[in-house]
């Protein structure tokens, strides 16, 4: 079957840090990946995406590259702010069929 | 961008009501809408794939006879709990796949407390 698995949160940093979370995946066939946000009390949010092996999704900042030889598509920023605040889900889609999400990482950046 | 509603945004009711959540997609059509739960802290557990003028197909676990849903456009489908319970209580969120795109575009999510 497909499954996501994220770094467990939460994941405390100053402004201006850098970020790294970890995503990585096991799926049949070619999947999709995806990264969506969710702020506090809303809905999930499409950040980036990518659909085949080497792509790089980026989108405010945020940046992910989907590599094949580790089955892994972990999300950078360069220097997070306290607005990027939230939960970041890692998640992926086969054949177009419905999303298959991680566990969800929970950042909070402090001023 | 493609933009996805959800009505009501939250219920209280008491237990042993009806409930109906809709979703609808209001700049594209959706071939396809997938109604998820999400209980606090957790992430998001598909409980059953939407297709429009066909039957849903449920996940495993997921009582179709509880959760009836409703695909009767391509831009609407209606998620209804019925007879609901406290342990129906939870964060109910659609998406709707834009047709001929991978992608899926979420609504705000509806929140659900029964008493």
């Amino acid at each position: 079957g497909n499954s996501v698995t994220q770094m467990e949160g939460p994941v405390t940093l100053s402004e201006e840090a850098f970020l790294t979370i970890n995503c990585t995946y096991t799926a049949t066939g070619y999947p999709s990946l995806f990264w969506y946000v969710q702020y506090p009390g809303e809905g999930l949010q499409l950040l980036l995406k990518a659909t085949k092996a080497d792509d790089k999704g980026s989108n405010k900042g945020f940046e992910a590259t989907y590599r094949k030889e580790t089955t892994s598509f972990h999300l950078e920023k360069g220097s997070v702010q306290v607005s990027d605040s939230a939960v970041y889900f890692c998640a992926l889609s086969v054949s177009r069929r419905a999303l298959t999400f991680g566990s969800g990482t929970r950042l909070q950046v402090q001023p | 961008g493609a933009v996805v509603s959800q009505h009501p945004s939250w219920v209280i009711c008491k237990s042993g009501t009806s409930v109906k959540i809709e979703c609808r997609s209001l700049d594209f059509q959706a071939t396809t809408m997938f109604w998820y739960r999400q209980f606090p802290k957790q992430s998001l557990m598909l409980m059953a794939t939407s297709n429009e003028g066909s039957k849903a197909t449920y996940e495993q676990g997921v009582e179709k006879d509880k959760f009836l849903i409703n695909h009767a456009s391509l831009t609407l489908s209606t998620l209804t709990v019925t007879s609901a319970h406290p342990e129906d209580s939870s964060f109910y969120i659609c998406s709707a796949r834009d047709t001929g795109s991978e992608t899926q575009y979420f609504g705000p999510g509806t929140r659900l407390l029964v008493l």
